[in-house]
């Protein structure tokens, strides 16, 4: 068990819908990340937050949204849901923003777009 | 961005056979991971290596930074072993990027 924990574990939905995943990181860990694992990209980082702030950016959609609140727990919206979306999503934490922290990985939530 | 290139895409062993797994990537790196996903899809964490050796029990790695390069050895190899290994590293951004991952069977 890394610390990180996620919600919901598994998601079923419809084209068109929107839907919240959340996280929350372990216990000290100031940065989040979101990762998007599907079967034609694989493993990609969507975005990072440090203590409420944005701090990098990756292959995220404009129809996704993060944020990160500050009891440090993060949220990723998904809109306009697309079959394409379905995927295992992660977040990971880490102690601090620098590369070189090692981020811990939660159990994933995987969303089915139907 | 930087490349990760992993080997053998797929390997299948015996129970107690020993293997490993090879990590290639294209520039200096301020981060190196190496990952285990279960067959349940969860990620866990094997070890922090950007450069040197580490052990943990029957697993260890090394990361030969200059050359570009990390190694995942699994010793006396056990069916919960079986997974997708995968190596992740930062560059000189902060993104981490995952190679394509190592495909383990061990049967009994």
């Amino acid at each position: 068990d890394s610390g990180v924990t996620q919600t919901p574990k598994h998601l079923i939905t419809a084209t068109g819908q929107r839907v919240t995943l959340r996280c929350s990181p372990r216990s000290g860990d100031l940065s989040v990340y979101w990762y998007q694992q599907s079967l034609d990209q694989g493993l990609q980082f969507l975005i990072q937050y440090y203590n409420g702030e944005e701090r990098a950016k990756g292959n995220i959609l404009e129809r996704f949204s993060a944020q990160q609140f500050p009891d440090l727990h993060s949220e990723l919206n998904l809109s306009s849901l697309e079959l394409g979306d379905s995927a295992l999503y992660f977040c990971a934490s880490s102690a601090g923003p620098r590369r070189t922290d090692t981020q811990y990985f939660g159990p994933g939530t995987r969303l089915t777009v139907l | 961005g930087i490349q990760v290139e992993q080997s053998p895409p797929d390997l299948i062993l015996q129970e107690g056979a020993n293997s490993t797994l090879r990590c290639n990537f294209s520039d200096s790196v301020n981060n190196l991971q190496w990952f285990h996903q279960n067959p349940w899809g969860q990620l866990i964490n094997l070890f922090y290596i950007p450069s040197g050796t580490k052990q943990n029990g029957r697993l260890s790695a090394t990361t030969v930074a200059t050359e570009r390069y990390s190694l995942l050895y699994i010793s006396s190899s056990q069916t919960t072993d079986s997974g997708v290994y995968f190596c992740a590293l930062i560059g000189s951004n902060y993104k981490l990027t995952f190679g394509k991952g190592t495909l383990l069977t061990v049967n009994p």
